[in-house]
């Protein structure tokens, strides 16, 4: 069975700092991938996906992440961020046939104004 | 856009009481997906429905049961209610062949099991 990483539980920045949020899977076959957001009291939201292509992945929000293939890992990055972007992220994989989503534990970013 | 409706938003059970959550997907979708967030915790897939049969099976107990209706609909029905089901519960929906874009969530029922 496939599982997800996020290393960071916590992240605090200041505004205009750039982020990297980790997440590392473990699959050995094809993988299709996600990255979601959930604002507080909020449900998820889609930021990114990645299922072939282009291994650089552009979402909403200014949002990019990486696929790379050998390391097993798809990092959110946003050169800069704001206040707004305060939330929690989840890195999301799919596997297989299976068409459920197994999350990350979620990284809390807080951005400090 | 139409979203996917959850109802209720909160509910607050005794132990031992039942409970029925309610997810409308958006129109034409024909998957519907149900997770279980506990407090501080990531997404657990409980089950899944296309074209109001089960897709897939995840960790659900075997005290709760799931359907989807003929106008594609789905409830979790949770019985004997325990203090440890107490989390937010997300209806997601999609179109089967065009899951992989990601599906909608909805904005989830927060049970509160006292």
């Amino acid at each position: 069975a496939q599982s997800v990483s996020q290393h960071n539980h916590h992240v605090i920045l200041s505004e205009a700092a750039s982020l990297e949020l980790g997440c590392n899977y473990s699959y050995g076959g094809t993988v299709n991938l996600f990255w979601y957001v959930q604002y507080p009291g909020q449900h998820l939201q889609l930021l990114l996906k990645y299922f072939s292509g282009d291994p650089l992945v552009k979402g909403i929000k200014g949002f990019e992440a990486e696929f790379i293939k050998s390391k097993f890992s798809f990092n959110l990055r946003k050169p800069s961020v704001q206040w707004s972007d305060t939330a929690e992220y989840f890195c999301a994989v799919n596997a297989g046939s299976a068409r459920q989503l197994t999350f990350g534990s979620g990284t809390q970013l807080t951005v400090l104004p | 856009a139409a979203g996917v409706i959850q109802s209720p938003r909160h509910l607050i059970k005794e132990k031992r009481e039942t409970a029925t959550l309610k997810c409308y997907p958006i129109p034409r979708h024909d998957t519907v997906y149900w997770y279980q967030q506990g407090p501080g915790q990531d997404p657990q897939f409980l089950i899944s429905f296309y074209e109001k049969m089960q897709s897939d099976k995840g960790s659900i107990p075997d005290r709760f049961s799931a359907q989807q209706f003929s106008d594609y609909h789905s409830e979790l029905n949770m019985s004997s209610l325990e203090l440890g089901d107490s989390a937010l519960y997300f209806c997601a929906s999609s179109l089967l062949s065009k899951w992989v874009y990601g599906y909608t969530f909805g904005s989830g029922t927060r049970l509160t099991v006292v």
